[in-house]
């Protein structure tokens, strides 16, 4: 079955610090990998995503991600953590079995702390 | 900002009442989705189609309908509301195979 992970409910970094929050994947193909982000009372805004070509891709806010095929893993990085950056952070996939859903992890909670 | 409304922003209405949760895309969008979310946690999908006349069930949809007669358009009805109905609803829209746009969201509250 094809599943996405974020093995982690909370992440906690200075401000200033680099941030990684971790997403794992299960699908059959190439999988295409999104980040998403929501702040309170908010919906999802759409960050970066891998679909082919260069591993490392670049974001919106300074955030990039890095798709790595051998670990099925697509961590989500910023080099210098900012306090607006807390907020809660999705990884998705697209099911690759032609049904055009989407399957989202269960989100990681980023505390960027002053 | 995506060009995605959803309306109400906020609705608290009886159990047992019929309620429509509007939402609406102006970026000419095929896919459109329906999502459940509490607040902070996980998302569940309700519903999605692939265009207009086409509409597909999620994960949690038993308790509601949608239909999609224009592409822009993509309205979620719950028959008879409950209170476990309580919950924040997204509408997401895409084009073909990329991203998702979010709209910001309906939270209802159902006593």
């Amino acid at each position: 079955a094809q599943s996405v992970a974020q093995p982690e409910d909370q992440v906690n970094v200075a401000e200033g610090n680099p941030l990684t929050v971790k997403c794992t994947y299960s699908v059959s193909g190439n999988p295409y990998l999104f980040w998403y982000v929501q702040y309170p009372n908010r919906g999802l805004q759409f960050l970066l995503k891998y679909i082919t070509g260069d591993n490392l891709v670049k974001g919106s806010y300074g955030f990039e991600a890095e798709f790595n095929k051998s670990q099925t893993s697509f961590h989500l990085k910023k080099p210098s953590a900012l306090v607006s950056d807390s907020a809660l952070y999705f990884c998705a996939v697209r099911d690759p079995s032609g049904t055009y859903k989407y399957i989202f992890g269960t989100g990681t909670r980023l505390k960027v702390l002053a | 900002e995506a060009d995605i409304y959803q309306t109400p922003r906020y609705l608290v209405i009886g159990t047992g009442k019929k309620i429509t949760l509007e939402c609406s895309q102006t970026m000419g969008h095929d896919k459109m989705y329906w999502y459940q979310q509490d607040p902070g946690m996980e998302l569940h999908l309700i519903h999605y189609s692939y265009g207009v006349n086409s509409t597909e069930k999620g994960d949690l949809s038993s308790e509601s309908t949608v239909s999609r007669i224009r592409t822009e358009h993509f309205p979620l009805t719950l028959e008879s509301a409950r209170p476990s109905h309580t919950s924040q609803y997204l509408c997401a829209s895409a084009l073909g195979l990329n991203e998702q746009f979010f709209g910001p969201g309906t939270r209802l509250t159902v006593l």
